[in-house]
């Protein structure tokens, strides 16, 4: 167990709608990262946060946006979903934020997306 | 920019066969590398890393040493075990990304009994 938590596991939805997949980081740790892993694209960073604030971002759509309330959990929004959004999304969190270049990155077991 | 190759998968081996799953990296001066190993149904966590050129990670029987003259990392393990039968990540930091860890495309192993 990483003692990242993300919930739902599972997330099923149609085309045009909006869904939030929720992230709870490691207790200590102050940056949560997003990851998009899909079959064609590969393992995708998303964006990352450091004790509230936006720290870097990766390949993240303007349909999709995020971010990380007081109490260090995260929320990734995704809106107007298409087909090509089915995925599964990871979160991870490290103790610094230095992105896992110097520091262990510990991923939750991620939210399976499926768009119909 | 940074970026890594790794092998496609998947790779299938016999129980107490040897692995070796290659990586090559491109990358301006000399980042850390590292490996990720997903299990059936779990999140990547790490595996392996090495800080600099000819260092060598090691962990749960596996190796991997930061190879600066042909920019590789490769990943090997000397006898698998059924429980290592998973997808494992090459990565390395990338600076176009705040220097956030790019991974490969991931190489699934599976250890057949």
């Amino acid at each position: 167990d990483s003692g990242v938590t993300q919930t739902p596991k599972h997330l099923i939805t149609a085309t045009g709608q909006r869904v939030t997949l929720r992230c709870s980081p490691r207790s200590g740790d102050l940056s949560v990262y997003w990851y998009q892993q899909s079959l064609d694209q590969g393992l995708q960073f998303l964006i990352q946060y450091y004790n509230g604030e936006e720290r870097a971002k990766g390949n993240i759509l303007e349909r999709f946006s995020a971010q990380q309330f007081p109490d260090l959990h995260s929320e990734l929004n995704l809106s107007s979903l298409e087909l090509g959004d089915s995925a599964l999304y990871f979160c991870a969190s490290s103790e610094q934020g230095s992105g896992g270049a110097n520091e262990k990155l510990f991923f939750g077991s991620g939210t399976q997306l499926s768009v119909l | 920019g940074n970026s890594v190759t790794q092998m496609e998968g998947p790779v299938t081996l016999s129980e107490e066969a040897f692995l070796t799953i290659n990586c090559t990296y491109t990358a301006t001066g000399y980042p850390s590398l590292f490996w990720y190993v997903q299990y059936p149904g779990e999140g990547l966590q790490l595996l392996l890393k090495a800080t600099k050129a000819d260092d060598k990670g090691s962990n749960k029987g596996f190796e991997a040493t930061y190879r600066k003259e042909t920019t590789s990392f490769h990943l090997e393990k000397g006898s698998v075990q059924v429980s290592d039968s998973a997808v494992y990540f090459c990565a390395l930091p990338a600076p176009a990304a705040g220097n956030k860890l790019t991974f490969g495309g991931g190489t699934r192993v599976l250890v057949k009994p």
